[in-house]
């Protein structure tokens, strides 16, 4: 059962423009979301996070919005530059006292120059 | 400050045969979450270790196995291995803060041939 989904597998957009990457999840009970970035050969780095009490958070050109009421959060990078290109990976995190993280299955996003 | 060094970075084994996966957390980080990457799977959790404890195992065959020692540093184990447990395994470490921000190693590249 996937827990944390990314229904797009990739995404392309113009540089200049917004790219919004979407998430959703099933499980209410996660305390916070955040989003990875992964360049190829390298580990994902923690992006931007945002807790179930929040709606938006906002750094710089990225900002997560989340919807609990439709399980829904996504990611807003404005405006997209070329060295964005990466896969996306989106997390959700039940603080529980452990640190087990579901993960989505990522979505790759292309910025055309 | 260094970040989580991963080793092996890459390496070949042939079915069957069993690999030893070394990771170093970074100074001070107390926990260390191993995940697999597989094409079209995402990040999928193996186990977490705190304080040479497994606090948290992931839905993987008992061929994969881990640990932690008293300097933090964490191995995984993976025997008799199958084809399809090629794929780039990912180390994390946390510190103390409120996300439970992961900070990834570069991951080792295993392929079983």
């Amino acid at each position: 059962d996937q827990q944390v989904k990314q229904n797009s597998p990739s995404l392309s957009v113009q540089e200049g423009r917004i790219s919004i990457l979407n998430c959703d999840y099933t499980n209410s009970m996660f305390d916070y979301f955040l989003w990875y970035k992964k360049y190829p050969a390298e580990g994902p780095t923690f992006l931007i996070s945002i807790s179930s009490i929040k709606d938006k958070n906002e750094d710089g050109r990225f900002t997560v919005f989340l919807n609990k009421s439709a399980k829904h959060l996504s990611l807003h990078i404005v405006p997209s530059q070329p060295g964005d290109s990466a896969v996306y990976f989106c997390a959700a995190l039940r603080n529980s006292g452990t640190y087990k993280y579901i993960f989505g299955t990522g979505t790759r996003l292309k910025v055309l120059a | 400050k260094a970040g989580v060094t991963q080793t092996p970075r890459y390496l070949i084994k042939t079915r069957g045969q069993q690999v030893t996966l070394s990771c170093s957390p970074i100074s001070g980080h107390r926990s260390v979450s191993w995940y697999q990457q597989t094409p079209g799977q995402g990040l999928q959790f193996l186990f977490e270790y705190f304080s040479e404890t497994q606090r948290n195992k992931g839905n993987f065959p008992g061929r994969f196995s881990g640990r932690q020692f008293s300097n933090s540093r964490s191995e995984m184990n993976v025997s008799t291995l199958e084809l399809g447990d090629s794929a780039l395994y990912l180390c994390a470490s946390t510190g103390r803060t409120g996300t439970g921000e992961l900070f990834f190693g570069e991951g080792s590249r295993l392929t079983v041939l």
